[in-house]
Order: structure tokens, then sequence, then C-alpha cells
């Protein structure tokens, strides 16, 4: 089955630097990867997700980038703010798949 | 709409005790699921259903029941209490490929 990693475990940066989170995924079948934010006491939620189909998407300061050959993505936060402290987690599914993820970045942004 | 919604929100238990946690969601989203997260563990599937009537095991089943008799609910069943299920879970629905995951119910098993 697919099998997901995550780097960096946690992450500190500075405010107004930018933060890299990468993952790689071991089933070539995956076309799905999304990532998910989640903050002190609350559920995941989705902040950005790209298909295997294109190879950046960006979303204001949140850019996600896949290199299906390598099978790796990344989540790339520019100009970072005390508010994008949380933890990350990206994922990665299939088809019919359910989504499997990684264990999850502690991003902290330092003011 | 109130999205996927979660009871109780904290539990303690007796290890050998049963409960049942709810899930509910009213989006009329087929593909439900339940994720237990443990420290440095991420979130590890438990059970998911595909639609009404239909339920199947992800990672980590052992211990846990399910049944989906309705499109709105999915309620997580503990029959037998550990300590090795102080977790906090979450449920979640799709509409797609995107999940919306409720606020998590946070057990603890002594």
């Amino acid at each position: 089955g697919e099998n997901v990693e995550q780097h960096p475990s946690t992450l500190s940066v500075q405010e107004g630097d930018s933060a890299v989170i990468k993952c790689t995924y071991s089933d070539s079948a995956s076309n799905y990867f999304p990532w998910y934010k989640q903050e002190l006491g609350k559920g995941p939620q989705l902040i950005i997700d790209i298909r295997s189909n294109v190879g950046e998407k960006k979303d204001q300061r949140i850019a996600v980038t896949l290199n299906k050959t390598a099978k790796h993505f990344s989540l790339h936060i520019t100009e970072t703010q005390p508010e994008d402290s949380a933890v990350y987690f990206c994922a990665a599914s299939g088809g019919n798949t359910p989504l499997v993820f990684g264990k999850g970045t502690r991003l902290s942004v330092i003011a | 709409n109130a999205g996927v919604t979660q009871t109780p929100k904290f539990q303690v238990l007796k290890t050998g005790q049963s409960m049942t946690l709810q899930c509910a969601q009213d989006m009329n989203h087929e593909y439900m699921s339940w994720y237990r997260q443990d420290p440095g563990m991420g979130l590890r599937l438990i059970h998911y259903s595909v639609g009404a009537g239909i339920t199947d095991q992800g990672e980590v089943p052992n211990g846990y029941n399910v049944s989906r008799s309705t499109t709105e609910d999915f309620p997580l069943r503990l029959l037998s209490a550990a300590p090795s299920q102080t977790s906090v879970y979450f449920c979640a629905s799709s509409l797609g490929d995107t999940q919306y995951f409720g606020p998590g119910t946070r057990l603890t098993v002594l």
C-alpha cells in the first residue's frame, strides 16, 4: 500500500521568511496530493491540493510542487506570519483508495 | 451547514468499558471515515464508508466497529476499551477528493 514520508517533523522560521515542507510517496498510482493545516484543538483543514497532471499550484502565499518522476511533493509558504504556526500534513491517494497521511510537521513562526 | 459534528468532545473510560463516538454530517457526502491521531504518528485510518450500508477497514481497525445505516451518520464503537486506544479521534466526510474533518473527540482510557 501507499506510504507517505514527511520532513521535517518540526520547523521554526522567522516571521517573513519562507517555509518548505517535503513529502515523498511510494505508490506510483497515487494521483491526488492534498495539504492540511491543523491548528491547536481543531480538526485538519484543507489548504491546497494538487493532482498528478499538474506540476505546480499557487494560492496567494502558499504553493505546492509535484515531481511525479521522483515521487515527491512540497509545500511552500512565503512571507510567513504568526498565524501560519500550526501542524501541517501532506497526504496521497490514487483513484478510489483512501488518503494516506504523513506524520505531520509542526511549524513555528517566530515574531 | 454545521459541517461535520462529533460528540462527545472529551471522554474518559475505564479499561473494558464500551462506548460509541458519534459523527454526523449535513453535506450529503457519500464518503465518511474515522481517523485516530497520536503524537508523532500522524492521522491513521480506522474505518471508512463509501455510502450507506457499505463499510471497510483502514490501517488500524482492530478494537473498533462501525456501521453506516444513513448517509448522515457514521458512529464508531469501542466494544472493550484498552489504554492503547487513548487518542484523539477525527471523523471526516468527503465530496470528491476533498475531506472535511470534524473537531475531534479526545478519548482517555484508564
